[in-house]
């Protein structure tokens, strides 16, 4: 399995700030998303990000709202721009492993907006 | 009716016992079928993977597939405090789609 490192693990921001997560991955995958957890939620996905072309959003997530790059097989940034309290969540990173389509997470980023 | 559908509990089982946790997914030409286990805290860990009709043994856990029932379980025998957890099941591939989409979750709690 891909070892997926994540980061920051948590962070206190102020609202209508922006917020960038890394995820960086220790070996080439073609799939890679990410995902918001609300608190007592399940996973939703936001987005699936895409090397070399722009991010393919779920439904109820915008660009503008979550940035996304891809620059290359192994790493990928998710942005929470303009936050609000409601953007408190954790967001995790997640990758495809080959044929069998099993996915990983990475540790997650615990966000509060206050 | 949602993709992926659990039963969210709590799901109160005592120790020793098995415990059986459901889902059902909408989209009959899925393929690819997941248990993850997640801890308060922590991101979810897989467990358990199947992708053909039957079961599927790894040590105490059991996943069951009926795909013409579109329904996946998770099997737990000898259950232990440890596995005290919320228990998620994932489909890849709902409706063609290369994407994994989660049920709710069933909140496992052993009682020793």
């Amino acid at each position: 399995s891909a070892v997926i490192s994540q980061k920051p693990s948590r962070d206190i921001c102020q609202r209508g700030t922006s917020l960038t997560i890394q995820c960086q991955v220790d070996s080439q995958v073609t799939m890679m998303f990410w995902y918001r957890q609300q608190p007592g939620q399940s996973l939703t996905l936001i987005a699936t990000a895409n090397q070399g072309s722009e991010a393919t959003y779920e439904s109820g997530f915008v660009i503008d709202k979550f940035p996304i790059s891809r620059p290359n097989l192994t790493f990928s940034t998710l942005t929470v721009s303009n936050m609000s309290p409601e953007d408190s969540s954790i967001y995790l990173c997640s990758v495809l492993s080959g044929l069998n389509t099993e996915a990983f997470f990475g540790q997650g980023t615990r966000l509060t907006v206050v | 009716q949602k993709e992926v559908e659990q039963n969210s509990g709590p799901l109160s089982v005592p120790e020793g016992a098995i415990a059986s946790l459901n889902c059902t997914y909408s989209d009959r030409g899925s393929q690819s079928f997941f248990w993850y286990r997640q801890y308060s805290g922590k991101s979810p860990e897989l467990i358990m993977s199947i992708y053909s009709n039957g079961d599927k043994e790894d040590g105490r856990f059991t996943a069951q597939l009926n795909k013409a029932s579109q329904y996946v379980s998770l099997l737990i025998r000898d259950s232990q405090p440890s596995d005290s957890a919320t228990y998620l099941c994932a489909v890849y591939n709902l409706e063609g789609a290369q994407k994994l989409v989660f049920g709710q979750g069933t909140r496992l709690t052993i009682n020793p």
